[in-house]
């Protein structure tokens, strides 16, 4: 079944820094991909989605994604974080079916951000 | 319009209540969705409507059941839950099929089951 992974459960990183969060995929065709970002008590915010053409993804708030067919990756990036990057990073796919699309989740990356 | 808005943000029910999560959206979207979500977790799909017709049920208990009276709203009614049901309950919608795009999420409403 088309699934996504996220290795990572916990990430900190000083403000400042680089960052790459990590999302493998498992299918056989080009999947749908998306990065959701949720704040504590918040609903989920959309950061960007890959559905075919150009591997590398812009988003907003800075973030970027490259989509790497050969490593079945789909991996979240920014230059340089902020103290309000700080949330909890979700990779998902969506999955076509006949009843309706379905939208499933990685178990999500908790980023930590030291000043 | 890019919002999908969610009533009431904060729920307290007994097991014996009975109540309601309200759920709109004012984008044409035909697919609406409801989540689960525990602490911690990442959401779980429960329902999907499709040009409010139930499509997918993920083997819900019928302690929780769906209701799409119009393209634009779509609710859950909720009757006699359990401790374990307490969550965060989100809505989502998008265009629908044959479409394919993201799902547009709502802030969820949070359900405390005494």
């Amino acid at each position: 079944a088309q699934s996504v992974t996220q290795p990572d459960i916990h990430i900190t990183v000083s403000e400042g820094a680089s960052l790459e969060l990590r999302c493998n995929y498992s299918y056989g065709a080009t999947p749908y991909l998306f990065w959701y970002v949720q704040s504590p008590g918040q609903g989920l915010q959309l950061l960007l989605k890959y559905f075919s053409g150009d591997t590398l993804v812009q988003g907003i708030k800075g973030f970027e994604a490259e989509f790497k067919r050969s490593q079945s990756s789909f991996n979240l990036r920014k230059p340089s974080v902020h103290w309000s990057d700080a949330a909890e990073y979700f990779c998902a796919s969506l999955i076509l079916t006949g009843g309706g699309n379905k939208l499933t989740f990685g178990t999500g990356t908790q980023l930590k951000v030291e000043l | 319009d890019t919002e999908v808005t969610q009533t009431p943000k904060h729920l307290v029910m007994g097991m014996t209540n009975k109540k309601s999560l309200k759920c709109e959206q004012h984008m044409g979207h035909r697919a609406m969705y409801w989540y689960k979500q525990k602490a911690k977790k990442p959401p779980e799909l429960m329902f999907v409507y499709s040009y409010e017709k139930l499509s997918i049920n993920e083997s819900v208990p019928s302690r929780f059941s769906p209701e799409c009276p119009n393209s634009s709203l779509l609710n859950l009614h909720l009757h006699a839950l359990q401790p374990e049901d307490s969550a965060l309950y989100l809505c989502a919608s998008t265009l629908g099929a044959p479409n394919t795009g993201e799902l547009f999420f709502g802030e969820g409403s949070r359900l405390t089951v005494l």
